[in-house]
């Protein structure tokens, strides 16, 4: 099914440890986003992208990084996991079509 | 980019209509408002959207207001499964920036 694919979607790690999270989507879409949603709160926007090759700062970019070196795929990542990263991750997807964005169904994060 | 400003929460009995309002003050001429909403554990799906007049679909209706300060989501016959925090955004160059919407509880 078209949509957009987020893995993992759990995963606990340790302060310090690094990883990645992946975001797919296969709407040809140019436009990918990773927000983060910390407990009773909004999204809150880390990196975008609008295009392959590029990306930029959103709302709250510190302590990660992105790549999106294929169109298809959005790389979130964190080189030093701290406590205050647990959360769950959304990645969304835009076409500048008719229905906006699509999200994922988020990877929660926890460090411990 | 500024955000949109929405009540915290409303409560709404079954199968009755609701209607959850939106203030944007700073809106341009050209900027859409947006809704989306999100369910339990799970990401956010688009509602509707509209830029000048109001705005049906199968799943909600949009009134916006004739100075585009202010928009209202309107659920004609609200269910447990309509249960959700919506949001009302105004995108901004490139991106959304999500505020923290309104949570909608449905009383059986």
């Amino acid at each position: 099914n078209a949509g957009v694919t987020q893995t993992p979607k759990f995963r606990v790690l340790k302060t310090g440890q690094s990883m990645t999270l992946l975001c797919a989507q296969d709407m040809n879409h140019e436009y990918m986003y990773w927000y983060r949603q910390d407990p009773g709160m909004g999204l809150r926007l880390i990196h975008y992208s609008v295009g392959e090759g590029t990306t930029a700062k959103g709302e709250v970019p510190d302590g990660y990084n992105v790549s999106r070196l294929k169109k298809q795929n959005f790389l979130l990542g964190l080189e030093s996991a701290a406590p205050s990263q647990t959360s769950v991750y959304f990645c969304a997807s835009d076409g500048r079509g008719y229905y906006g964005y699509t999200f994922g169904s988020g990877t929660r994060l926890t460090v411990v | 980019d500024a955000k949109t400003t929405q009540p915290n929460s409303m409560e709404s009995n079954e199968e009755e209509p609701v209607h959850l309002p939106c203030n944007h003050s700073t809106i341009s001429g050209t900027d859409y408002i947006h809704w989306y909403r999100q369910l339990p554990s799970q990401g956010p799906e688009y509602v509707i959207h509209g830029l000048t007049s109001n705005v049906n679909n199968r799943m909600a209706s949009l009134a916006i207001a004739e100075d585009r300060k202010s928009s209202t989501l309107i659920l004609h016959r609200a269910t447990l499964r309509d249960a959700a925090v919506y949001y009302c955004i105004r995108p901004g160059t490139y991106k959304y920036i999500f505020g923290t919407g309104t949570r909608l509880k449905v009383l059986a």
